[in-house]
């Protein structure tokens, strides 16, 4: 099983619509989550991170479910601006002691076009 | 800030060639990051770095593979020699330490990334 895993897609969805992907991950230690986007043949850019208690970035909502291990982000009002692959990322704390030592993991991403 | 740089941002090349990528990160950050990235394996970490010195190194797929950073603002990784399996984009990414370990404190910044392909 993989890390980290999300749905590849793509989804295809018209302009205004509500998307919604989900991410799981495996190790249950995870400490740290995030949501980055990347655009065609550009880097990844964090788009938000995601905390506890679910967060919310203007059309943006992230959400984190422990006991099930998986984090969602709902994409409200899309604009065809929002085309991208979104990553959904994980961090684990190394096994040596150091508040900086940490692995992230990256999920394969899930490809999003809005359609006009 | 510039950001993290990259160099080259695309490169080609004959299968046995060497390759070096360069990267410098953001003043200041602490950690600096290489990875790899396929559409059939996404983004793999290579190796990573803090403080210079080489931390974790499991990614790096074989001896061909090496990277350095020899002072706080560069470090390159290098193939040698190059196969066409090594065709992927390289990212270097940097980031800063820091005590709090909420969500929003490591975060990643990525360079634009090197194109390579190997004939």
């Amino acid at each position: 099983r993989k890390e980290v895993e999300q749905d590849p897609g793509p989804f295809n969805v018209p302009e205004g619509a509500t998307v919604a992907f989900n991410c799981t991950y495996s190790n249950s230690a995870s400490q740290s989550f995030f949501w980055y986007r990347q655009d065609c043949r550009k880097e990844p850019k964090l788009l938000m991170s995601v905390y506890s208690s679910g967060n919310e970035d203007g059309r943006f909502t992230a959400q984190l479910n422990r006991a099930s291990q998986y984090i969602s982000l709902l994409i409200r009002d899309s604009k065809l601006s929002d085309s991208a692959t979104y990553l959904c990322v994980v961090s684990e704390i190394g096994t040596i002691s150091n508040f900086g030592n940490e692995k992230l993991t990256f999920g394969t991403g899930t490809r999003l076009t809005i359609i006009p | 800030d510039a950001g993290v740089i990259q160099s080259p941002r695309h490169e080609v090349t004959e299968m046995g060639q060497e390759v070096t990528l360069r990267c410098k990160p953001i003043s200041g950050h602490d950690y600096l990051f290489w990875y790899r990235q396929t559409m059939m394996r996404g983004l793999e970490l290579l190796i990573y770095f803090n403080n210079n010195v080489p931390i974790d190194d499991s990614g790096m797929p074989e001896d061909r593979f090496s990277a350095k950073m020899p002072n706080a603002s560069f470090s390159t990784l290098k193939i040698q020699p190059s196969e066409p399996r090594d065709s992927a984009v390289y990212f270097c990414a940097s980031r800063r330490s820091s005590r709090d370990k909420s969500s929003g404190a490591n975060v990643l910044t990525f360079g634009a990334g090197s194109r390579l392909t190997v004939l």
